[in-house]
């Protein structure tokens, strides 16, 4: 069964800094990887996607993330963080089963310092 | 605008009072399915459907019945509501896997 895991509940960061989010998979097949973002009282919002070729992903809002078969990883990774930023970011993992299943991780969430 | 539209927003029900939570799209996908979002408990798939007609169990389907007679619709059915279902629903649509699926604003339900 597919997994996902987001080993940090919570980061603080100040603006301007640099902004790094773990996400570690288990899933038995090459796979459809999933970074979504979440501000309150919102749905949640596609930032990026993995699912073939070049393994360093750009996304919107400035994002990217990095698929690491031999580690089973997908970091995002932002250089500048705004403000705006602030939210709860979710990885999943996806599967062509179950209706093409989401997993999702637990969820980060983001603070930013003025 | 391409977008997944839920209502209602907010609802609060009481005990065993059927309700449904609507939920359409414009984007023309095969897939739909609904989530639920609580604390601690991160995001499970309720139901999903692959197509008119063809819908099936995800992870914590107690509690809920869904239909697929449209393919832009895909509403959620409390038949009995129960305290232990107040929860953030989602719906959410797919074109394929690889895509992922966009979400809509999400339903707070609150049932007492």
């Amino acid at each position: 069964a597919q997994s996902v895991t987001q080993p940090d509940i919570h980061i603080t960061v100040s603006e301007g800094a640099s902004l790094e989010l773990r996400c570690n998979y288990s899933y038995g097949a090459t796979p459809y990887l999933f970074w979504y973002v979440q501000s309150p009282g919102q749905g949640l919002q596609l930032l990026l996607k993995y699912f073939s070729g070049d393994t360093l992903v750009q996304g919107i809002k400035g994002f990217e993330a990095e698929f690491k078969r031999s580690q089973s990883s997908f970091n995002l990774r932002k250089p500048s963080v705004h403000w705006s930023d602030a939210a709860e970011y979710f990885c999943a993992v996806g599967a062509t089963a179950a209706g093409n299943k989401l997993t999702f991780g637990g969820g980060t969430r983001v603070l930013v310092k003025p | 605008e391409a977008q997944v539209t839920q209502n209602p927003r907010y609802l609060i029900t009481v005990t065993g009072k059927k309700l449904t939570v609507t939920c359409s799209q414009n984007m023309n996908h095969e897939y739909m399915s609904w989530y639920r979002q609580d604390p601690g408990l991160g995001l499970r798939q309720i139901y999903y459907s692959m197509n008119v007609e063809v819908t099936d169990k995800g992870d914590v389907p107690e509690g809920y019945k869904v239909s697929r007679k449209e393919k832009r619709n895909f509403p959620l059915i409390l038949e009995s509501p129960s305290p232990n279902q107040t929860s953030l629903y989602f719906c959410a649509s797919s074109p394929a896997a690889r895509y992922g699926y966009t979400f809509g604003s999400g339903t707070r339900l609150t049932v007492v």
